[in-house]
């Protein structure tokens, strides 16, 4: 089946300094990618849309300058947080878009410091 | 407005006891589909079923099937036999279709499942 590969897993990071995030698509092209995040006993909240080659959409009071999204190829986007503060600590899942299914990477669990 | 409305925030079923988790949705969009995932302790997103708005028949895999009721615009998923290892938080998602063809999902509140032995 259509694999995610997200790292890291978990990440510790110091107030003020940057943090990358990768998805891998294994075994399929991934033209779109979503980017989630997700509070401790909430819901997935959809941060941005990526589509390879173009810029991505961001979802409605998602700070386009914190949250950089890249999605350079077929095979990877990578979600890289800014000057993250102690607030953005959470849990962050990617998904490729495939047909009409959806594979979720295993999500990294950002914790600042 | 919420589109995807779960309201059960936990359910607690014995072991072996058959369980219903309820979806509502909103939306005007005759095509659409339906997805419900189970996030265990670790975070992971793992697929359960999937239901388009045309197909004529209830989704099924395995355990897991889905009461589809489209007049009353509901989804709900059922799980057979419950085991221990059902324990989990439960979401009901959403393909929303955007202009130009963009697609995004969008989650419900999910219920948090306890199977007691």
């Amino acid at each position: 089946g259509a694999v995610v590969s997200q790292h890291p897993s978990r990440v510790i990071c110091k107030s003020g300094t940057s943090v990358k995030i990768e998805c891998r698509s294994l075994d399929f092209q991934a033209t779109t990618m979503f980017w989630y995040r997700q509070f401790p006993k909430q819901s997935l909240m959809l941060m941005a849309t990526s589509n390879e080659g173009s810029k991505a959409t961001y979802e409605q009071g998602v700070e386009k300058d914190k949250f950089l999204i890249n999605h350079a190829s077929l095979t990877l986007s990578t979600l890289t947080v800014t000057s993250a503060h102690p607030e953005d600590s959470s849990f962050y899942i990617c998904s490729g878009h495939r047909g009409y299914g959806y594979t979720f990477g295993s999500g990294t669990r950002l914790t600042v410091v | 407005a919420q589109k995807i409305t779960q309201t059960q925030p936990g359910m607690f079923v014995q072991e072996k006891e058959a369980v219903t988790l309820d979806c509502t949705y909103d939306t005007s969009d005759p095509s659409y589909g339906l997805f419900w995932y189970k996030q265990p302790s670790s975070g992971e997103m793992i697929f359960l079923i999937y239901q388009g708005s045309y197909d004529q028949q209830n989704a099924t895999e395995g355990r897991y099937s889905l009461n589809f009721q489209k007049a009353r615009k509901s989804a709900n998923l059922v799980i057979s036999a419950s085991q221990l290892g059902d324990s989990a938080m439960y979401f009901c998602a959403m393909r929303e279709v955007l202009i130009q063809g963009a697609q995004k999902l969008v989650f419900g509140q999910g219920t948090r499942l306890t199977i007691n032995p």
